[in-house]
Parts: C-alpha cells; sequence; structure tokens
C-alpha cells in the first residue's frame, strides 16, 4: 500500500463550526506532516510529527489543532476558523530523517469557510 | 533556514520540445535532499525526481532530469519530449535534517500544441 488517504475530499464549514481532517497511511512512515495551499502558491508546512510527536509547528494559530493517535493516523481539528482559512489542506508523510524516496502525499481535502 | 527559489512564474513550451524548470536553493546543511513534484489541476502532489547533496551524478527519471550544479545551489529540472499531459504547476522542494521539508513558490508550465 502506496498511498496516503485524505478525508473528506471536500468539506464546507461555519466560522462556528467545529470539523477534523482525517489522513491515514499504512507505509510504515513515522514521519507525518500537514500542508495548507492556497490557489496558485506553493504549498506551506504547518505541522510535522516525528515518531508520533509533535516536532515543527511552523507558528499556526490555535485554531487549527495537530494530533496524532498512532503511527498510521494524522488528524487536524479545525475551530472557529475564518474564512481566509479556505484553502487545500495535504497531507504527506515519509521516512524519519532525510529520505530520499520522497514524501508521499494525499490527494487533499478543499476547504472552504463560510 | 532553508530557501528555495523558482525565477519563472510561467513557461510555455512546444509539443515534443525539451523545456528546463529553474531552481536555486540556500542552505548551510551539507546533507539534504532536493525533489520535483508535479501538481496538476486537481491538486494532487506528484513526485517526479530527486536528487541527495552527495549524489555525484545527475538523476533521471525517463523523461525528467534534474541538472544538478552544487557550487552554484542549482537544481533544473529538465522535462525532454514535452507531452499536453506535462501542463501543470512544477514545484522544487528541499528537504534537511529534523524532517524539515518545504516548497518553492513554483513554476506554471503550458504545453502548445
Amino acid at each position: 500500500d502506496t498511498e496516503v488517504t485524505q478525508t473528506p475530499k471536500h468539506l464546507v464549514m461555519g466560522m462556528t463550526n467545529k470539523k477534523s481532517l482525517k489522513c491515514e497511511q499504512h507505509m510504515g512512515h513515522r514521519a507525518m506532516y500537514w500542508y495548507k495551499q492556497k490557489a496558485k502558491k506553493p504549498p506551506e508546512l504547518m505541522f510535522v510529527y516525528s515518531y508520533e510527536k509533535l516536532s515543527i509547528n511552523e507558528s499556526v494559530p490555535s485554531r487549527f489543532s495537530p494530533e496524532c493517535p498512532n503511527s498510521s493516523l494524522l488528524n487536524l481539528h479545525l475551530h472557529a476558523l475564518q474564512p481566509e482559512d479556505s484553502a487545500l489542506y495535504l497531507c504527506a508523510s515519509s521516512q524519519v530523517g532525510l529520505s530520499n524516496y520522497g514524501y508521499t502525499f494525499g490527494s487533499g481535502t478543499r476547504l472552504t469557510v463560510v | 533556514a532553508q530557501k528555495i527559489t523558482q525565477t519563472q512564474p510561467g513557461m510555455f513550451v512546444q509539443e515534443k520540445e525539451a523545456v528546463t524548470l529553474d531552481c536555486t536553493y540556500d542552505t548551510s546543511d551539507p546533507s539534504y535532499g532536493l525533489f520535483w513534484y508535479k501538481q496538476p489541476s486537481s491538486g494532487e502532489m506528484i513526485f517526479l525526481i530527486y536528487q541527495g547533496s552527495y549524489d555525484q551524478q545527475n538523476a533521471t527519471e525517463g523523461r525528467y532530469s534534474l541538472n544538478f550544479q552544487k557550487a552554484r545551489k542549482s537544481a533544473n529540472l529538465v522535462i525532454s519530449a514535452s507531452q499536453l499531459g506535462d501542463s501543470a504547476m512544477y514545484f522544487c522542494a528541499m528537504s534537511a535534517p529534523g524532517n524539515q521539508f518545504y516548497f518553492g513558490t513554483g513554476t506554471s508550465l503550458t504545453v502548445i500544441p
């Protein structure tokens, strides 16, 4: 299994809602990542988990709350988002450490905040 | 901190011709990896090619080759025999110790029939 699966593919939520994005991989990777990508811009790194522990937090607002319950799952909990948070959210996984096998990406969740 | 620069926001190439997409990077780490990804309008991020900082030879994967010039800190992607399906955004990316992985600003490639 060489896939990273993200659900849902599309999500529309109000500014007072609480929702979660889910990412799952079964490649034995122990590093997992969340990226935010606005239209025609590069993905921006948000969080990195290494061995299920948060290793990088790129000063992301607290309305985004990551969680890594086990080595295969990565969640992103969303609360009180703003319209400017509308974007494509990409999950990725890799081996821990410098990896020459690439970083495998999911197909993303397109989030719209209304 | 790592920095990756792609100076070509948009590129056009005639079908069946070759095209070079530029990427320069800056890092103080001696050990790093350079990657190219393709992102079609569907949004998926497709891995194309990898070059390690200690690799002596330029990487090749089918129609893709990476022109790695370490002293100039450049890692340009060459696509040979362009196809209509090559039209997409192309991102250069760099990995560094600590599972850091950052993208350049991207180049939009359009292949003209």
